[in-house]
């Protein structure tokens, strides 16, 4: 079954560490990877997407992420995290087919930044 | 700016009392999703437009149904809430089923 799984459910940093967040998918085919991130009372954002073409994108606020595809996985980073980069953030997943609509969801990772 | 609008963000219904959620997007997108959410999961998709053509996902209730009358709305039809249905709800819009998705605000559901 296809699925998208996060390692980290919950993280706890300080102001300026760095930050990697694990995402792993189970798809066969060429999909499409995202990272959402909710922050406290929001709605979900993009926070950055890769389609094809360079396996490294970079989103926005600092974010970046990786595509290996051999490892089917799609981490998030970002050097020097700020408080205000406490929120939840959701990996994504979907099938850049026609059938493939559905954007699987893994769990989440909550992030606190402490001062 | 607003761009996906959902109405009303809190709602409080009684067990079996049907309630609808509405969501508008001023996009042009062509396609229109509808999620729940429950605390610390990740959204669940129920069911989805592409254009008038709706798709529901295999394990969506038979409880839960949509209507798309239009481009800019999309409504989600509770016929009778359970308390388990309790949730947030969470309206997306696409260009097109590949492409990112743009969320609102969600609702909250609550069931008394």
């Amino acid at each position: 079954a296809q699925s998208v799984s996060q390692h980290n459910h919950h993280v706890i940093l300080s102001e300026a560490a760095s930050l990697e967040l694990g995402c792993n998918y189970s798809y066969g085919g060429t999909v499409n990877l995202f990272w959402y991130v909710q922050y406290p009372g929001q709605h979900l954002q993009l926070l950055l997407k890769y389609f094809s073409g360079d396996p490294l994108v970079k989103g926005i606020k600092g974010f970046e992420a990786e595509f290996i595809k051999s490892k089917f996985s799609f981490n998030l980073r970002k050097p020097s995290v700020q408080w205000s980069d406490t929120a939840e953030y959701f990996c994504a997943v979907n099938l850049n087919s026609n059938s493939g609509y559905a954007l699987n969801f893994g769990k989440g990772t909550s992030l606190l930044v402490t001062p | 700016d607003a761009m996906v609008i959902q109405n009303p963000r809190y709602q409080v219904t009684q067990f079996g009392k049907p309630v609808t959620l509405s969501c508008s997007q001023t996009l042009n997108h062509n396609v229109m999703y509808w999620y729940q959410q429950k605390s610390s999961q990740a959204p669940k998709l129920l069911f989805h437009y592409y254009d008038k053509d709706f798709n529901n996902e295999a394990d969506t209730p038979d409880n839960f149904q949509s209507r798309r009358p239009n481009t800019s709305f999309c409504f989600l039809d509770i016929r009778s809430p359970g308390l388990g249905d309790a949730a947030m709800y969470l309206c997306a819009t696409s260009r097109s089923r590949v492409h990112e998705q743009y969320f609102g605000p969600g609702t909250r559901l609550t069931v008394t």
